[in-house]
């Protein structure tokens, strides 16, 4: 087994404010992904990185970069927060290919005041 | 635009009967069908999944069905139990080397008793 470990759980930050999160795994997996979860939305897709030289754009990419540092490490910045902005941030994870069980991180809360 | 659409939005049954949540899909080059639950305040947690070279997936009390022609799949809970009181989110994946998921909005099942 392993585990995804995100920082900080909980980010209030101010509008315009570029914001960091950060997120380890160290269940040796290829694929990283960050995904954001609105209330009543599900889940959308941020950023993604198959290996750790890769970084691919998802469908919600506009405003926001991320970063794959190594293997076990992979960041998301929120370049310009929004005022009133809520939402949970997820990390997760999987083995390379596509028919694979992807393991979710516990969440990063972000609001924006 | 959605392209994994889930119905009921939420969806409330007694202790002991059969829910039956819904999805539908609108690409078609769309191959591995896993479906997430989620319970309050804990990450996504794969449940079942399907690849449409069948059209039934089993797994004690959840079942998958799969229609590919019509482009539709349900997930039936059988002999429902408060425990499974979640958000139950449908996803797919066009296959390649990441598992990039494309997510419905989810479906909220209480299971009461």
């Amino acid at each position: 087994g392993g585990i995804i470990t995100q920082t900080p759980k909980f980010l209030i930050g101010q509008e315009g404010q570029k914001l960091t999160l950060k997120c380890q795994q160290n269940f040796n997996h290829d694929t990283m992904y960050w995904y954001r979860q609105d209330s009543g939305k599900g889940l959308r897709l941020i950023y993604y990185s198959i290996t750790e030289n890769d970084l691919q754009k998802g469908d919600l990419s506009e405003g926001y970069d991320a970063s794959r540092e190594k293997k076990s490490s992979f960041s998301l910045t929120v370049t310009s927060a929004q005022k009133n902005e809520m939402a949970v941030f997820l990390c997760a994870s999987s083995i390379l290919g596509a028919y694979t069980e992807v393991f979710f991180g516990k969440g990063t809360r972000l609001t924006v005041v | 635009q959605q392209q994994v659409r889930q119905s009921p939005q939420s969806l409330t049954v007694w202790e002991g009967e059969t829910a039956i949540l819904n999805c539908s899909y609108e690409d078609s080059t769309f191959d591995y069908f896993p479906w997430y639950w989620q319970f309050p305040r804990e990450s996504p947690a794969l449940l079942i999944a399907i690849r449409p070279v069948s059209n039934k997936k089993e797994d004690g009390r959840f079942t998958i069905f799969f229609n590919k022609r019509e482009k539709k799949l349900s997930l039936h809970i059988t002999d429902s139990q408060p425990g499974d009181s979640a958000t139950y989110f449908c996803a797919s994946n066009t296959g390649g080397l990441s598992g990039k998921l494309t997510f419905g909005e989810g479906t909220q099942v209480t299971v009461i008793s």
